[in-house]
């Protein structure tokens, strides 16, 4: 089976960083992908790993460990458009399966 | 990046109808497309695989006869939901993955009278 957990919900202030854990289990990998959804939209992309390590794109970097079967999203001078929730993403080869979204609200 | 189309955005109908949902890649061909189902504050769930000129692949638990899929050409694929009930009452979305990287449709927000 696959199992993917994330926290619910995180609370960070405008400016701050932010750092969003997802742990994995999963019969198969070959990636891990970030996206952000908007209440009521469709999830966008944000980044993908599929080595260990840091990918960096902008204010959103994404570290993943296979080893560990453990990834992070991080939120670099947050903004308040950046209140959305956050999904961590496993592909199984010729599926993908999600977590179940952190909520992130970011206050002034 | 790769643009995916879903028609319509909305949809309201009574129950016991059925209703047709459409997923269209824009801009690449598509042999592949998948079908989620998203519930308020949950996650998004896999309902099935829609391969171009053969079966879906349904996940367990989803049922191929209420949610029949189509995949007539390289850039449609198309979700009916037969006999909806209002707990069918769902955002629908559609992906496709060119060049392995999961992009998604704008959903399909369907409410069951």
């Amino acid at each position: 089976g696959q199992n993917i957990d994330q926290p619910t919900e995180m609370t960070a202030t405008e400016g701050a960083i932010v750092q969003i854990n997802c742990t994995y289990q999963t019969s198969g990998f070959n990636g891990l992908f970030w996206y952000q959804q908007h209440a009521g939209e469709a999830p966008t992309f944000l980044s993908y790993n599929v080595l260990d390590g840091l990918e960096e794109k902008g204010r959103f970097s994404s570290f993943l460990s296979r080893s560990k079967g453990y990834s992070y999203l991080l939120l670099k001078e947050l903004q308040m458009k950046d209140s959305a929730s956050y999904l961590c993403a496993v592909s199984d080869f010729n599926k993908f399966y999600f977590g179940s979204g952190t909520k992130l609200n970011v206050k002034p | 990046g790769a643009v995916v189309s879903q028609h319509p955005s909305w949809v309201i109908c009574k129950s016991g109808t059925s209703v047709k949902i459409e997923c269209r890649s824009l801009d690449f061909q598509a042999t592949t497309m998948f079908w989620y189902r998203q519930f308020p504050k949950q996650s998004l769930m896999l309902m099935a695989t829609s391969n171009e000129g053969s079966k879906a692949t349904y996940e367990q638990g989803v049922e191929k006869d209420k949610f029949l899929i189509n995949h007539a050409s390289l850039t449609l694929s198309t979700l009916t939901v037969t006999s909806a009930h209002p707990e069918d009452s769902s955002f629908y979305i559609c992906s496709a993955r060119p060049d392995g990287v999961p992009f998604f449709g704008p959903g399909t927000r369907l409410t069951v009278l």
